[in-house]
C-alpha cells in the first residue's frame, strides 16, 4: 500500500497568513493526487485534484503543486472560513490511502 | 442538484451485520465509479470500497476484504455497502463519495461529492 504522509500535524496561522501543508507518497504517484478540507462535523469538501487542478467553486487563494512523491497545498491568505482539517489522498492505485490530516488552528 | 444521501447506519453487535444505502440523484448514476470513505471518532478518513460505473469490477482495503461487500443498482441510482462480521474498530461514520469524472469521461479519481455520512457503532 502507498503511504502519505502530511506535515505538519497542525499549524497555527493568522487571517492573512500564508499557509504551506505538505503531502508526501511512499512512492512515485505521478500526479494522482487530491486535497479536501473537511470542517468538524461535516463532510471532506475537495479542493484540488490531480495534483494542481482547482476543483470548481473553490477559491483560488487554493493551489496545489508536485508530481512523483511530493505534493504541496497553499492557502494564499488565510480566511476565517479556512480554519479546518486538510487531507491528502492518493489515487494512483488500491487501495487508495489519505493522509494524516493536517488541522489550520487559529493563531 | 448533484447530491448523495447515505442511510441504513445504526447500533449493531460485535458479530452482527448491517447494509448502507447511498442514494444518488441529480447526476448520470451508471456513469460514476463510487466509492465508501469512513472516519472513526476523533480520526482521520479512510477508503474502505470502490465499484466502477457498471458494478463489474470492485476494490476493498484488506481490512474489510472478506467481510464488506459493495454492489450497485444503477437502475435505482444507488449504491450499498453489505457490512458482516462487525468489529469495534469498524465503529465510524461511513461516507458515500463520487468520482470526479470530465466531461470526456475521463476520471480524475478524486471523491468530488461526498454524502452527509451515516453512523455505525459497533458495541455490545
Amino acid at each position: 500500500d502507498i503511504q502519505m504522509t502530511q506535515s505538519p500535524s497542525s499549524v497555527s496561522a493568522s487571517v492573512g497568513d500564508r499557509v504551506t501543508i505538505t503531502c508526501r507518497a511512499s512512492q512515485d504517484i505521478s500526479t494522482w493526487l487530491a486535497w479536501y478540507q473537511q470542517k468538524p462535523g461535516k463532510a471532506p469538501n475537495l479542493l484540488i485534484y490531480a495534483a494542481s487542478r482547482l476543483q470548481s467553486g473553490v477559491p483560488s487563494r487554493f493551489s496545489g503543486s508536485g508530481s512523483g512523491t511530493d505534493f504541496t497545498l497553499t492557502i494564499s491568505g488565510l480566511q476565517p472560513e479556512d480554519f479546518a482539517t486538510y487531507y491528502c489522498q492518493q489515487a494512483n492505485s488500491f487501495p487508495r490511502t489519505f493522509g494524516q490530516g493536517t488541522k489550520v488552528q487559529i493563531k | 442538484e448533484v447530491q448523495v444521501l447515505e442511510s441504513g447506519g445504526g447500533l449493531v453487535q460485535p458479530g452482527g451485520s448491517l447494509r448502507l444505502s447511498c442514494a444518488a440523484s441529480g447526476f448520470t448514476f451508471s456513469s460514476y465509479p463510487m466509492n465508501w470513505v469512513r472516519q472513526a471518532p476523533g480520526k482521520g478518513l479512510e477508503w474502505v470500497s470502490a465499484i466502477s460505473g457498471s458494478g463489474s469490477d470492485t476494490f476493498y482495503t484488506d481490512s474489510v476484504k472478506g467481510r464488506f461487500t459493495i454492489s450497485r443498482d444503477n437502475s435505482k441510482s444507488t449504491l450499498y455497502l453489505q457490512m458482516n462480521s462487525l468489529r469495534a474498530d469498524d465503529t465510524a461514520v461511513f461516507y458515500c463519495a463520487k468520482n470526479r469524472v470530465d466531461s470526456s469521461g475521463y476520471s480524475f479519481r478524486a471523491f468530488d461529492i461526498w454524502g452527509q455520512g451515516t453512523m455505525v457503532t459497533v458495541s455490545s
